[in-house]
């Protein structure tokens, strides 16, 4: 059964302060692995896919890299506006076209000013 | 672009009644939607998958002739919670993907909060 720890669950940080969530998985032959925020209320907002091992994206302050088993997402000194939840999902090969994503529980990050 | 929305936003319901939510995909054809259950600080937890023209696939758990699920257009599910009793109340999140751009990327929408009184 494929499945994603996401660590830590809850993570408070002072603007600026740089950092690193991370997502462990297990899964039956990964097709990609994939970075959402989510804020209160709201649906998840994409962030990033990787595909595999070794493969890094950057987009503004945050940065996702991948490995076989896990992937971190690292924030450069953060602001204010960063404070959300992350959320952290793969998706197997599997038959057929588009295949669901297994969630981690997310890490809820809070930037204080 | 990549744009889904949902409607309603957020909708009460007594127990016993049927309500339905809408996903749309906006400024693309989607191959395939998913509906998701998110209770609070839960993580999203996948409940069917649908293909437009086909029944669709619920996983396991998930009652189908509970929650109804039609794709009837390449934009375009709907979700009916039918019966519905406040156990059901949650917040109910559609996305979409494409295979047009052989990403297997997912949109989300916004989200719909259901509260059965």
């Amino acid at each position: 059964e494929d499945q994603v720890t996401q660590s830590p669950e809850a993570l408070r940080l002072q603007e600026g302060e740089s950092s690193s969530l991370n997502c462990s998985y297990t899964v039956s032959g990964l097709r990609g692995l994939f970075w959402y925020r989510q804020d209160p209320g709201k649906g998840p907002e994409f962030l990033f896919t990787l595909y595999s091992a070794g493969e890094e994206k950057e987009k503004e302050r945050l940065k996702a890299t991948l490995t076989k088993k896990e992937s971190f997402l690292h924030i450069t000194a953060p602001k204010p506006e960063d404070s959300a939840t992350y959320l952290c999902a793969v998706q197997a090969w599997g038959q057929g076209g588009s295949e669901k994503l297994v969630f981690g529980k997310g890490t809820k990050l809070t930037v204080n000013p | 672009g990549a744009v889904v929305s949902q409607h309603p936003s957020w909708v009460i319901c007594k127990s016993g009644t049927s309500v339905k939510i809408e996903c749309r995909s906006l400024d693309f054809q989607a191959t395939t939607m998913f509906w998701y259950r998110q209770f609070p600080k839960q993580s999203l937890m996948l409940m069917a998958t649908s293909n437009e023209g086909s029944k669709a696939t619920y996983e396991q758990g998930v009652e189908k002739d509970k929650f109804l699920i039609n794709h009837a257009s390449l934009t375009l599910s709907t979700l009916t919670v039918t019966s519905a009793h406040p156990e059901d109340s949650s917040f109910y999140i559609c996305s979409a993907s494409s295979l047009l751009d052989n990403s297997y990327e997912q949109y989300f929408g916004p989200g719909t909060r259901l509260t059965v009184t």
